[in-house]
């Protein structure tokens, strides 16, 4: 299948600071790319759908000044944890599928991120 | 509003057959998926479906009726590795992928 590479696997960062994370899909060109978020003991979260070269699309209840996504190119997407706090630490997953086709979605390794 | 059930946990014993269901309510249908995911881990994908009947791979099979928006999962001979959560997936009218909340299956000796 497919790969979509996501870096990194996982971050500590100091409360305040901001944290970006890249999700490349190396093999394929994906019209869209989905970013979710998991807490320990639960389901994928949808954060925001992003399509190449347009804004971002947010799920309700999701800052997008806090959670910068950025979709510059067919392979590569990259979401920005701006001012992280204690709570922002979690499971942060991408996705990448060819929308409009029955195909799976291929996931990125995800990245623990953890904000002290 | 678009819907996916599935049981929130189920308990299964090493060697034996668990079957894990999954009923939807979306707009339009353009295909099921199956993915398993271990904890800490990203999904990976185990199964796909778009039309009527059982489709088997190995250990693992999937069933699915359009006219009832039903499927189900089913694991044979498990393992203890096969302790993960299994999340069942729809692509809707728009090809947008619906996601279920995902059933934690626990293996016991």
């Amino acid at each position: 299948g497919a790969v979509v590479s996501q870096h990194p696997s996982w971050v500590i960062c100091k409360s305040g600071t901001s944290v970006k994370i890249e999700c490349r899909s190396l093999d394929f060109q994906a019209t869209t790319m989905f970013w979710y978020r998991q807490f320990p003991k639960q389901s994928l979260m949808l954060m925001a759908t992003s399509n190449e070269g347009s804004k971002a699309t947010y799920e309700q209840g999701v800052e997008k000044d806090k959670f910068l996504i950025n979709h510059a190119s067919l392979t590569l997407s990259t979401l920005t944890v701006t001012s992280a706090h204690p709570e922002d630490s979690s499971f942060y997953i991408c996705s990448a599928r060819v929308v409009g086709l029955d195909t799976e979605a291929f996931f990125g390794q995800g990245t623990r991120l953890t904000v002290v | 509003g678009q819907n996916i059930d599935q049981p929130t946990e189920m308990t299964a014993t090493e060697g034996a057959i668990v079957q894990i269901n999954c009923t939807y309510q979306t707009s339009g249908f353009n295909g099921l998926f199956w993915y398993q995911q271990h904890a800490g881990e990203a999904p990976t994908f185990l199964s796909y479906n778009v039309l009527d009947g059982l489709e088997e791979k190995g250990r693992f099979s999937s069933f699915l009726s359009r006219s009832k928006g039903y499927s189900y999962l089913l694991l044979k001979e498990l393992q203890m590795k096969d302790s993960a959560s299994y999340l069942c997936a729809v692509i809707d009218s728009n090809y947008q992928l619906i996601w279920g909340a995902g059933t934690k299956l626990i293996i016991k000796p």
